[in-house]
């Protein structure tokens, strides 16, 4: 059974801080991995989609990475401001086509 | 483009009562449709994949008789809660695919229940 995990579950910073997120899952057999970013009360904005055999994708000031024989990812936010403030959820597809998503880490950037 | 909406937004229901959620998108032909289900400060959890004119595949632990899944055609699913009671107020949210291309999300309707 596939289980996706993220740490931190909360983090807290002040504006500025380059901040890492970390997403692991047990099984490797996966299609791809997908950043998202949720607002309060909100759906889900797609941020970044790796495919298994991509190591990385940018975009502006988020770089995500995937190490899929470790089942690992983090999310790279660089200088962060307070409008990234939100929760960030990575989720796996498994064959053939599900979304399997992470418990999701709740950031605050304080100006 | 990849439009998916949602409506009601949000929706309070008395006990006992059905309540009927649709999932429309927009400018693209879905022929995969996914709804999950979402608590308080937890994840989304998938609760059933429906393909258009077919019956949905509903996830374990998912009754298929209390959330019934209509996808009747290629830009609209339906979720009915029938006989809702305060345990199933959450976090709503659909997701259509388009053949080919990833999912896209709706922004969700929050159900509560009295």
């Amino acid at each position: 059974k596939q289980e996706v995990t993220q740490i931190p579950a909360a983090l807290s910073v002040p504006e500025g801080e380059n901040l890492v997120l970390n997403c692991s899952f047990t099984d490797s057999a996966i299609y791809n991995l997908q950043w998202f970013r949720q607002d309060p009360g909100k759906g889900l904005t797609s941020l970044l989609l790796i495919q298994s055999s991509q190591r990385e994708q940018t975009s502006g000031r988020l770089n995500a990475s995937l190490d899929k024989s470790s089942g690992r990812s983090t999310l790279y936010i660089a200088a962060s401001q307070p409008g990234d403030s939100a929760t960030y959820l990575c989720a796996v597809r498994r064959p053939p086509d599900k979304l399997i998503f992470g418990t999701g880490t709740r950031l605050q950037v304080f100006p | 483009g990849a439009v998916v909406s949602q409506h009601p937004s949000w929706v309070i229901c008395k006990s006992g009562t059905s309540v009927k959620i649709e999932c429309r998108s927009l400018d693209f032909q879905a022929t995969t449709m996914f709804w999950y289900r979402q608590f308080p400060k937890q994840s989304l959890m998938l609760m059933a994949t429906s393909n258009e004119g077919s019956k949905a595949t509903y996830e374990q632990g998912v009754e298929k008789d209390k959330f019934l899944i209509n996808h009747a055609s290629l830009t609209l699913s339906t979720l009915t809660v029938t006989s809702a009671h305060p345990e199933d107020s959450s976090f709503y949210i659909c997701s259509a695919r388009p053949p080919g291309y990833e999912q896209y999300f709706g922004p969700g309707t929050r159900l509560t229940v009295t």
